[in-house]
């Protein structure tokens, strides 16, 4: 049940684009993205909803496919800023409200 | 506006003993939600409260309880701690909850359980 994220650590130069995946074996009904930097909390990024998609950052978009129950994250021309854990968190068709199932994560880092 | 806070930050326990860990959301967000993160199994969700009703539980042994007060601050308390209780748990807390509302993380306790 838990969401699959690819690829789990990724390593970038400044200027590059990434995509990071999250995958369900379950149909969803919403996705959320957040970054985690090392020793902080996890950041909200954006939510995806069924039917729609929304951007939460200028350079970092996400689209919501229902079809293949997967999400992915877009950053462009990445930013120091940009490294951290990505994480996305679930809430399946039918599923308890608030119940957010995390994916293990993937780890970005940016290089100058 | 303030952001969301957890007491204490760091807490080293006994196998056996009790803790609890508090919550302050953000004024006016009335959803408040518990994750444990661990390096292993990532972050695992333990319950939500909205209104001081506790509205979903996430699959831990019940010796994880969990409440809201009237002012929205929650607690959640492990009973009888096990070694594999030791994590980071954060608190979320959202002005809703559920599918469509973001969730603002406070910075987390980490407990050590020895």
């Amino acid at each position: 049940q838990q969401p699959v994220q690819s690829p789990q650590a990724v390593i970038l130069r400044e200027g590059e684009d990434a995509v990071i995946n999250c995958s369900s074996s379950k149909a969803l009904y919403s996705v959320h993205w957040y970054r985690q930097k090392h020793g902080e909390a996890p950041v909200f990024l954006m939510i995806l909803l069924k039917g729609g998609e929304q951007k939460g950052h200028e350079k970092i978009s996400a689209s919501f496919n229902e079809k293949k129950q997967q999400s992915s994250l877009y950053l462009t021309a990445s930013q120091l800023s940009y490294s951290g854990t990505y994480f996305c968190g679930t809430e399946p068709w039918g599923g308890s409200q608030g119940n957010l199932i995390f994916g293990k994560g993937t780890k970005l880092s940016v290089k100058p | 506006k303030a952001g969301v806070t957890q007491t204490p930050r760091y807490l080293i326990k006994t196998r056996g003993q009790q803790v609890t860990l508090s919550c302050s959301p953000i004024s006016g967000h009335r959803s408040v939600s518990w994750y444990q993160q661990t390096p292993g199994q990532g972050l695992q969700f333990l319950f939500e409260y909205f209104s001081e009703t506790q509205r979903n539980k996430g699959n831990f042994p019940g010796r994880f309880s969990g409440r809201q007060f009237s002012n929205s601050r929650s607690e959640m308390n492990v009973s009888t701690l096990e070694l594999g209780d030791s994590a980071l748990y954060l608190c979320a807390s959202s002005l809703v909850g559920g599918a469509v509302s973001e969730q603002y993380f406070g910075p987390g306790t980490r407990l050590t359980v020895t």
